[in-house]
């Protein structure tokens, strides 16, 4: 079974702070997803990563993948309180995707 | 008009009782599957179907059993419903099964069982 580890698990910041979340992984993945979840509905795609080294942005939202395509990570600049949610990276075989324990992101006015 | 769709969004019942969750897609995929979200908010994946065919199965007790009567139907029906039961349940689907392909999720069904 490939595993994704997330940190951190929870993280509470102010308005107008960056931060960063972390997805690894001992295992090769030919792509990983990065997917947000609101409170009381279910998670939604971000973006998809599928070459070594890729940068993929989204507005404030930066995404990588690791060269090695074992880890991604995710950097919010200038983070706003419409960021709060869980973050949750997922990657896999096919018929089964496989999610990390999420990060749940806070962001306080 | 929602793409997946799961009734019903709550559920309350006893301890070995039996129910069932249902789910709908609209978006012509032909790959379902169902997914469990503990209450540390781990999400796991239960049951992959393509085309009504059961592809996997998530080591998920026999007391769950799903069933899809058609490509856009996904249902799930639970015997003798157990406290650890308590969960929400999301139904999804995707357009192949292919690693990278988008899943898209319901809204979920959140049960508790007492």
């Amino acid at each position: 079974t490939q595993l994704l580890e997330q940190s951190p698990q929870f993280l509470s910041i102010q308005e107008g702070e960056n931060l960063t979340v972390y997805c690894n992984s001992s295992s090769v993945f030919s792509s990983l997803q990065w997917y947000r979840q609101e409170p009381g509905e279910g998670p939604v795609l971000l973006v998809t990563v599928v070459t070594g080294g890729e940068v993929k942005k989204l507005k404030r939202l930066t995404f990588q993948f690791g060269d090695a395509r074992k880890d991604s990570s995710l950097h919010i600049t200038a983070a706003q309180p419409g960021d709060t949610g869980l973050y949750l990276c997922a990657g896999g075989s096919n018929y089964k995707l496989t999610f990390g324990k999420g990060t749940l992101l806070t962001v306080n006015p | 008009d929602t793409a997946v769709s799961q009734t019903p969004k709550y559920l309350v019942t006893q301890m070995g009782n039996d129910k069932s969750i249902k789910c709908e897609q609209n978006l012509g995929h032909d790959t379902m599957y169902w997914y469990k979200q503990d209450s540390k908010k781990f999400l796991k994946i239960m049951f992959s179907y393509n085309n009504k065919e059961l592809i996997i199965n998530e080591t998920v007790p026999n007391r769950f059993s799903p069933k899809s009567p058609d490509k856009a139907h996904l249902n799930l029906h639970i015997n003798s419903l157990e406290l650890g039961d308590s969960a929400v349940y999301f139904c999804a689907s995707s357009q192949g099964s292919r690693s990278g392909n988008t899943i898209y999720f319901g809204e979920g069904s959140w049960l508790t069982v007492v």
